[in-house]
């Protein structure tokens, strides 16, 4: 049961452009949600998050959007860099178990093309 | 300064064999976690440790074993390894172990376990 989904394998994306990177949950109960990036070799690195009492939360070239209706999530990379290249993974949190368990999706790779 | 530091990066073994991994973290952390992270990438919560204190056990096997001799170590043991184990292994931390806003988790390098 895959509670956290990211559906698009993988995107590709010129330099310059806007990178969407799309995340849906199931569970109701989760109330935080984290992006991470991971390059190869090496392990996840934080890059933004968002609580569920916002929808929406920027952080300079990136910007996290919260539907909660929609149980949706999205990451935009804007303007997107060779740099950014990487493997995004989405990552929620239930506050409530009170045990910082994260259930994570299974990735996209962005490729952003030069 | 590496925050999240694991042992070994790669490890090749037998099955059957027993092994273990080493994390360290320098960031004063509350909280510490066991991640795997399998072929297919998905990265699942194995175990946490909360000042010494098991907080989660995922459905894992009893082959696999934590200990946490202080608050910034947590290891990672592994008896009769099977082919099913190999996998990356990423250790993290987090300052506290409820997530609220402003809150995430550091990961270490990860660690690639073969087993032949």
């Amino acid at each position: 049961d895959q509670q956290v989904k990211q559906n698009s394998p993988s995107l590709s994306v010129q330099e310059g452009r806007i990178s969407i990177l799309n995340c849906d949950y199931t569970n109701s109960m989760f109330d935080y949600f984290l992006w991470y990036k991971k390059y190869p070799a090496e392990g996840p690195t934080f890059l933004i998050s968002i609580s569920s009492i916002k929808d929406k939360n920027e952080d300079g070239r990136f910007t996290v959007f919260l539907n909660k209706s929609a149980k949706h999530l999205s990451l935009h990379i804007v303007p997107s860099q060779p740099g950014d290249s990487a493997v995004y993974f989405c990552a929620a949190s239930a506050g409530s178990s009170n045990t910082g368990k994260l259930i994570f999706g299974q990735g996209t790779t962005l490729q952003v093309k030069p | 300064d590496t925050a999240v530091s694991q042992t070994p990066k790669y490890l090749v073994t037998q099955m059957g064999n027993d092994k273990s991994i080493k994390c360290e973290q320098n960031l004063g952390h509350d909280t510490m976690y066991w991640y795997k992270q399998d072929s297919k990438k998905f990265l699942k919560i194995m175990f946490s440790y909360n000042n010494k204190e098991l907080i989660i056990n995922e459905t894992v096997p009893n082959r696999f074993s934590p200990k946490s001799p202080d608050k910034a170590h947590l290891n990672l043991h592994i008896n009769s390894l099977e082919l099913g184990d190999s996998a990356v292994y990423f250790c993290a931390s987090s300052f506290r172990t409820r997530m609220v806003s402003g809150d995430t988790q550091y990961f270490g390098p990860g660690t690639r376990l073969t087993v032949l």
